[in-house]
């Protein structure tokens, strides 16, 4: 099953912009994830799911700052405009063979 | 509007069982397979189970296989989880969440479940 790996934490500053990566492992780059953002003590909420191709589909309400875009392995979150509400963690996700898995998270702080 | 609303947790002693339980509305519960993922303390999320639409396929990772069971009711818009033989470290949040084309496109907020002595 894939592995997805994101840097444990990533910093800007407010109205700056930054991007987040999840690397699929070797001979899953082809694969559609999603990404999460979990605020501090609050749920998860899903944000949008992105394909290979960098074509991406966000949720509902999700502001126009979040785009995803992808490069080989690699699957990208861009935040723009960074807000003070922007700080959190954030997920990627995919599935295979009967499994969901999850990247360890990326802590974003919002300077 | 889509609402996953999680109940049952609370406080067992290792060895214990519980149930939680989670009431789905706003969108066509039969039609999506439905998931538990749970987030220990300080710690990321970590997928437990899934099960389809219709109750054909059911999957479990390797950390609950056997003691843990999913279920749902379409009738009821309900989901289920069952947790038996409980150890320290299932203590975590459980969320429920729906899954379209195969990814978790909503969550829950959660129902905290605790192993202790």
């Amino acid at each position: 099953q894939p592995v997805l790996t994101q840097s444990s934490s990533a910093s800007a500053s407010l109205g700056s912009s930054v991007k987040l990566t999840c690397t699929l492992s070797s001979g899953h780059s082809s694969y559609i994830i999603a990404w999460h953002q979990q605020q501090p003590g609050k749920a998860p909420r899903y944000l949008m799911k992105l394909e290979g191709s960098g074509s991406y589909n966000k949720g509902s309400g999700v502001p126009d700052r979040f785009s995803g875009s992808s490069s080989g392995a690699d699957r990208y979150l861009t935040i723009s405009n960074l807000q003070s509400e922007d700080e959190a963690d954030y997920y990627c996700e995919t599935w295979d063979s009967n499994t969901r898995v999850f990247g360890g998270g990326t802590k974003l702080t919002v300077l | 509007e889509v609402q996953l609303v999680e109940s049952g947790g609370g406080l067992v002693k290792p060895g214990g069982s519980l149930r939680l339980s989670c009431a789905a509305s706003g969108f066509t519960f039969s039609s999506y397979s439905m998931n538990w993922v749970r987030q220990a303390p300080g710690k990321g999320l970590e997928w437990v189970s899934s099960i389809s639409s219709s109750s054909s396929y059911i999957y479990y990772a390797d950390s609950v296989k056997g003691r843990f069971t999913i279920s749902r009711d379409n009738a009821k818009n309900s989901l289920y989880l069952q947790m038996n033989s409980l150890r320290a470290e299932d203590t975590a949040v459980y969320y429920c969440a729906r899954a379209a084309a195969y990814l978790i496109d909503y969550w829950g907020q959660g129902t905290l479940v605790t192993v202790s002595s």
